[in-house]
């Protein structure tokens, strides 16, 4: 079984400030590892995805994340946010091994970017 | 990545009705998925898709309360009978493991 920790529910974050959101899952296997945004009222949208290679991946938007295996981790990362980063942000894990099991999904995370 | 079109985008129904949720893909696809997500909360698997066979569903979904066919690797459909307002809920399928449709925002009076 797999599981996923988002530690903050919210996170309010002054504008052009660098944000964290916190990831941590559990596996007994390989993962992928995803990071979605969904903004107010509007469907999901894939913001990146590690499924294997460099342990570094970027967005188009200027978002990082970082797979720790060690340490279980998948963290998001901006170094400088804007008012339209405010939306709810979802870390998820897959198994690598088929990708037959769906995902998991963490709790979210409210990122609201203060001006 | 595969392109998936979801409809209705939204609906309200009445108690006691169902509703069928249909999701077309770009391209033929081995497993489909199907999730809810409730008010405030995250996305929770309902069930998998294979196409010709049964759908699996995880655990406190049955196959009564949520029917899905598969009936090709592109298309497959969840109907949501006799709709409770519990069932309220933005209901969203997947496709290659990742890929979203934009998500059925239902509402049940």
């Amino acid at each position: 079984a797999q599981s996923v920790t988002q530690l903050d529910s919210q996170v309010p974050v002054f504008e052009e400030a660098p944000v964290e959101l916190r990831c941590n899952y559990s596996s007994s296997v390989s993962v992928y590892l995803f990071w979605y945004v969904q903004y107010p009222n509007q469907g999901l949208q894939l913001l990146l995805k590690y499924l294997s290679g460099s342990t570094l991946v970027e967005s188009i938007n200027g978002f990082e994340a970082e797979f720790n295996k060690s340490q279980t981790s998948f963290h998001l990362r901006k170094p400088s946010v804007h008012i339209s980063d405010t939306a709810e942000y979802f870390c998820a894990v897959g198994n690598s091994g088929g990708g037959a099991d769906g995902l998991t999904f963490g709790k979210g995370t409210h990122l609201i970017i203060q001006p | 990545s595969a392109v998936i079109s979801q409809k209705p985008s939204r609906d309200i129904c009445q108690r006691g009705t169902s509703l069928t949720i249909q999701c077309q893909v770009d391209s033929q696809v081995t497993m489909m998925f199907w999730y809810r997500q409730q008010p405030g909360q995250s996305l929770t698997l309902i069930a998998t898709a294979n196409q010709g066979s049964e759908a699996t569903y995880e655990s406190g979904f049955v196959i009564d309360k949520f029917p899905i066919s598969r009936p090709n690797l592109t298309f497959s459909t969840l109907t949501v009978s006799n709709m409770s307002p519990e069932d309220s809920s933005i209901y969203l399928c997947s496709a290659n493991g990742y890929t979203f449709g934009s998500g059925t925002r239902l509402t049940v009076v």
